[in-house]
């Protein structure tokens, strides 16, 4: 059964780093595009960024809006994907969801930038 | 980047009524692999997105055979033969034919 479980969110202020993680289990992690997707509150689902499989050298994409300060990373020994997100905006609080798109998903971690 | 028009943005629906979402796409979403790469999300109040719906007709594992989904190119639809009190939630287009992902805005789905 595939499974993706999200961590790492919380509250930081603005300017601030987080990074999320999500485990993933139940397939072959190296053969898929994994990514990130968020969705503020009351609002609807934006792409944040994607990692390629480990045929194409797990390279990134990412929204316009996260370029330059998020960075999306795999560990293959332990089937995780990450998402480090610095330079913080109020604008980036939403819950965070890690997934296996279009099929799977995790249950998303809540990430609030505020002061 | 491909913009995803989903119409309506509300569909008040009765209990064993039908139901029909349209979404559209800025371009054609036909892949040079040959597939079209169009999915159709529900997500019910307070869950994540869950899949129905993969390249425009395939119903995902566990999915009610009520759900279809057609179209082609730029224009797509998701049926529900006959809408039942869980289905109610908010519906999404997705193209994963090209990056950057994009979604349609959403069809909030309730019971009249």
């Amino acid at each position: 059964e595939v499974q993706l479980v999200e961590s790492g969110g919380g509250l930081v202020q603005p300017g601030g780093s987080l990074r999320l993680s999500c485990a993933a289990s139940g397939f072959t992690f190296s053969d898929h595009y994994m990514g990130w997707v968020r969705q503020a509150p009351g609002k609807g689902l934006e792409w944040v960024g994607h990692s390629r499989n480990k045929a194409n050298s797990y390279t990134t994409e990412y929204a316009a809006s996260v370029k330059g300060r998020f960075t999306i990373s795999r560990d293959e020994s332990n089937n995780s994907l990450y998402l480090q997100m610095n330079s913080l905006k109020t604008e980036d609080t939403a819950v965070y969801y890690c997934g296996r798109m279009p099929h799977y998903w995790g249950q998303g971690t809540l990430v609030t930038v505020s002061s | 980047d491909i913009v995803m028009t989903q119409t309506p943005l509300s569909s008040p629906v009765t209990l064993g009524q039908p139901a029909s979402i349209s979404c559209r796409s800025s371009q054609s979403l036909a892949h040079s692999d040959g597939n079209t790469y169009l999915s159709w999300l529900q997500q019910r109040p307070g869950q994540p997105p869950r899949l129905l719906i993969y390249k425009i007709s395939n119903r995902f594992s566990g999915v009610p055979d009520r759900f279809s989904g057609s179209g082609a190119g730029t224009d797509f639809t998701l049926k529900i033969s006959r809408v039942e009190a869980e289905d109610v939630g908010v519906y999404y287009c997705m193209q994963t034919t090209q990056f950057p992902l994009t979604f349609g805005q959403g069809t909030k789905l309730e019971i009249k």
